[in-house]
C-alpha cells in the first residue's frame, strides 16, 4: 500500500488560497490519488481525485507532480466552513484487494 | 433519510457485552465498507462488501463480525471487546465495486467506548 505523509496542521486566512501538500513517494503507476476532508463530528467527504493530470472541480483543484510522488490540494478561497481535517489517500490494488489507504491528515484552521 | 446513516451515534459497552452497529445507505450503491478511526491514527479499512459478498477482511480480530444482508444494510456485531477497541467506527458506500475512481460516501460514524 502506498503510504502518504502530510503536515499535521496548517493555518490560513479567510478568502486566501490554501495549498495542502501530500507526499506519496511509493505510489505505483496505476494508483489514483484521492482527497477527502472531515468536518467536525462528521464522516469524511470526497473532495477530488486524479491519476496524472491536474484536476479541477467546484470544491478544489488537485495538482499532481510530474513524477507523481507528491500532490497538492488547492482551495482557491478558503472560508470558515473549510476548516476540517484533509486526508490525502491513494487507491491501489494490492493483488488480492483494492482499497483506499488514508494518511494521518492535515488539520486546516481558517481565521478571519 | 438521505445518504449514509449509522446507528447508534454513541455507544458505551462493557467488555463482556454484545452489541451491534447498523449502517444503511439510501444511495443505491453496490459496495459498503467498515472503517475504524482511532485518535492520532489513519483511517483503517476493516471490511468491504460488494453486492452483499465480503471481498476484504483487513486482518480484523474475530470479536468484530460483519453482516451484510443486502446492498443497503451493513452491520458490525461486537462481542468481548477490549478498551483499545474504543474508536469512531465509520461506514461508507460506493456506487461501483471499489474501483480506482469510485467515490466513497461516509456516514457520521458511531463513537464506541469500551469500559
Amino acid at each position: 500500500d502506498a503510504k502518504t505523509t502530510q503536515p499535521n496542521s496548517m493555518e490560513s486566512n479567510e478568502e486566501e488560497p490554501v495549498h495542502l501538500p501530500c507526499n506519496h513517494s511509493t505510489i505505483s503507476g496505476t494508483d489514483y490519488i484521492h482527497w477527502y476532508r472531515q468536518l467536525p463530528s462528521q464522516g469524511p467527504e470526497y473532495v477530488i481525485h486524479g491519476l496524472t493530470s491536474n484536476v479541477n472541480n467546484r470544491m478544489a483543484s488537485l495538482a499532481i507532480a510530474e513524477d507523481r510522488k507528491s500532490s497538492t490540494l488547492i482551495l482557491h478561497r478558503a472560508t470558515l466552513r473549510d476548516a476540517a481535517v484533509y486526508y490525502c489517500s491513494t487507491w491501489g490494488n494490492t493483488g488480492t484487494a483494492s482499497k483506499l489507504t488514508f494518511g494521518t491528515g492535515t488539520r486546516l484552521q481558517v481565521t478571519l | 433519510e438521505t445518504g449514509v446513516t449509522q446507528t447508534p451515534r454513541h455507544l458505551v459497552m462493557g467488555m463482556t457485552n454484545k452489541k451491534s452497529l447498523k449502517c444503511e445507505q439510501h444511495l443505491g450503491h453496490n459496495a459498503m465498507y467498515w472503517y475504524k478511526q482511532s485518535a492520532k491514527k489513519p483511517l483503517e479499512l476493516m471490511f468491504v462488501y460488494n453486492f452483499k459478498e465480503q471481498t476484504e477482511n483487513n486482518s480484523v480480530p474475530s470479536r468484530f463480525s460483519p453482516e451484510c444482508p443486502n446492498s443497503s444494510h451493513l452491520f458490525l456485531h461486537l462481542h468481548t471487546l477490549q478498551p483499545e477497541d474504543s474508536a469512531l467506527y465509520l461506514c461508507a458506500s460506493s456506487p461501483g465495486v471499489g474501483g480506482a475512481e469510485d467515490t466513497q460516501y461516509f456516514g457520521p460514524g458511531t463513537r464506541l467506548t469500551v469500559l
